[in-house]
């Protein structure tokens, strides 16, 4: 698609639930980029993928969370045991290449709320 | 570490106003690249322009212009008659060639009154 593709919009789990979100990068694109947006305007950068192949999970919270990248199928995001904390948007950006020489192009964001 | 500072939380003008939004960053990487983001109400992220650590001539896109200045670590953004839609939250952010991901300020929110 010529557009990142990010499902749901919305999504809303009670403390302690699983969450999962889909990212469809842009066609063509081979890297993707998960970004957590938290209290309206901080950006943390949990995780990036080359094709299928994690390139940097330096941000991520390596006891709940995980990603995935597979061929043919979108990326997700899965968050195991949700906390009240993990309320945030969730922005994926994909970029042609991964050099600081191309733009990523981010996705519509997904609202999760954990109650 | 890199950081990126946007000390200005909220700016609010009258239509037709030149404002300008200050962006301070700090890296320890020779080589590195900037950008400006632009967040509206609805939520998604647009890109607005980017620039690479080696060429600090300034832009200008229409009403948008942007002021690179490696001696003071700065990338301001300038919009010239600002409109009714220009309200946004608006972030600058670093990325180093290394890691790939963008480190981003935490916004100015700008609001444009009639």
């Amino acid at each position: 698609g010529e557009e990142v593709a990010q499902t749901p919009k919305h999504l809303v789990r009670g403390e302690g639930q699983k969450a999962k979100l889909y990212c469809a990068p842009i066609k063509g694109h081979s890297y993707v980029f998960w970004y957590q947006q938290v209290l309206k305007n901080e950006f943390k950068f949990l995780i990036s993928f080359q094709n299928e192949n994690v390139f940097d999970e330096t941000g991520m919270p390596k006891e709940r969370f995980s990603a995935k990248c597979l061929p043919n199928s979108p990326c997700s995001l899965e968050i195991q045991a949700t906390k009240l904390e993990d309320s945030a948007v969730y922005f994926c950006a994909s970029s042609l290449r991964g050099g600081a020489a191309t733009e990523a192009f981010f996705g519509q964001g997904t609202r999760l709320t954990v109650v | 570490a890199q950081k990126v500072t946007q000390a200005q939380t909220e700016i609010s003008v009258v239509e037709k106003e030149d404002v300008t939004l200050d962006c301070v960053y700090e890296t320890r990487d020779t080589t590195y690249y900037l950008f400006w983001y632009k967040q509206p109400p609805s939520g998604e992220l647009v890109f607005l322009i980017r620039r690479n650590s080696f060429d600090e001539q300034n832009e200008i896109s229409g009403r948008y212009s942007w002021n690179f200045q490696k001696s003071t670590s700065s990338f301001n953004f300038t919009i010239t008659a600002s409109q009714v839609v220009d309200s946004a939250v608006y972030f600058c952010a670093l990325m180093d060639t290394g890691r790939r991901a963008l480190t981003f300020g935490s916004g100015t929110r700008l609001q444009v009154q009639p």
